[in-house]
């Protein structure tokens, strides 16, 4: 079956802190697709990031980078010098083919971030 | 930047109403979902739709739910008879490619 995991279900921090977030996913696919949504207070879903299965460089874009490693079925989501408008929840999802030319997202159950001045 | 859009933002109903919430996909895109997210809770699959029929249901998604493209831009969900436990943000999603998703804003329906 497959299955994403955010272990984390809350984090809170003081600004500038640097926080990583957990996921950890479970699939028998070959080639599968793992991304990051952010989700504000105001409850819009943000896409954050995609990677495939294929590509297990680690991705840096501002003051988030990712860590896609394969060996442990992990892709963790760092954010550095955090800042409150990084208060939110965010969810890892793995997407999943439905045989045919489509798929649909398998989201974690997300971790809130609550970052403090 | 084109975006997926979805009406209204917030619809509140009572028990045993029909609703109907609508979506607008990005316009180039063939492939159409709909997803629901209880308060507090994670984001589940409910349907996807490609060509003009159900590509893929969840067990969520009962005989109460139906979705229709009624024209060339339009994507609804209706749910026939509401409950409760329908209470939810329902989101929307378009892609192109299988490999993306584009989320609407989604809409939050309060059944009393």
């Amino acid at each position: 079956a497959q299955k994403v995991t955010q272990a984390q279900t809350e984090i809170s921090v003081v600004e500038k802190e640097d926080v990583t977030l957990d996921c950890v996913y479970e699939t028998r696919d070959t080639t599968y697709y793992l991304f990051w949504y952010k989700q504000p207070p105001s409850g819009e879903l943000v896409f954050l990031i995609r990677r495939n299965s294929f590509d297990e460089q680690n991705e840096i874009s501002g003051r988030y980078s990712w860590n896609f490693q394969k060996s442990t079925s992990s892709f963790n989501f760092t954010i550095t010098a955090s800042q409150v408008v990084d208060s939110a929840v965010y969810f890892c999802a793995l997407l999943r083919f439905n045989g045919g030319s489509q798929g649909n997202l398998i989201f974690g159950k997300g971790t809130k971030l609550s970052v403090k001045p | 930047e084109p975006e997926v859009t979805q009406t209204p933002s917030h619809q509140v109903t009572q028990m045993g109403q029909e609703v109907i919430l609508r979506c607008v996909p990005i316009s180039n895109h063939l492939y159409f979902y709909w997803y629901r997210q209880i308060l507090g809770q994670k984001v589940e699959f409910l349907v996807s739709f490609y060509n003009n029929e159900i590509s893929e249901k969840s067990e969520i998604f009962d005989d109460q739910f139906s979705v229709e493209r009624p024209d060339g831009s339009n994507f609804t969900l209706k749910i026939r008879s509401t409950k409760l436990e329908d209470s939810a943000m329902y989101f929307c999603a378009s892609s192109k490619r299988v490999n993306e998703q584009f989320f609407g804003p989604g809409t939050r329906l309060t059944v009393l």
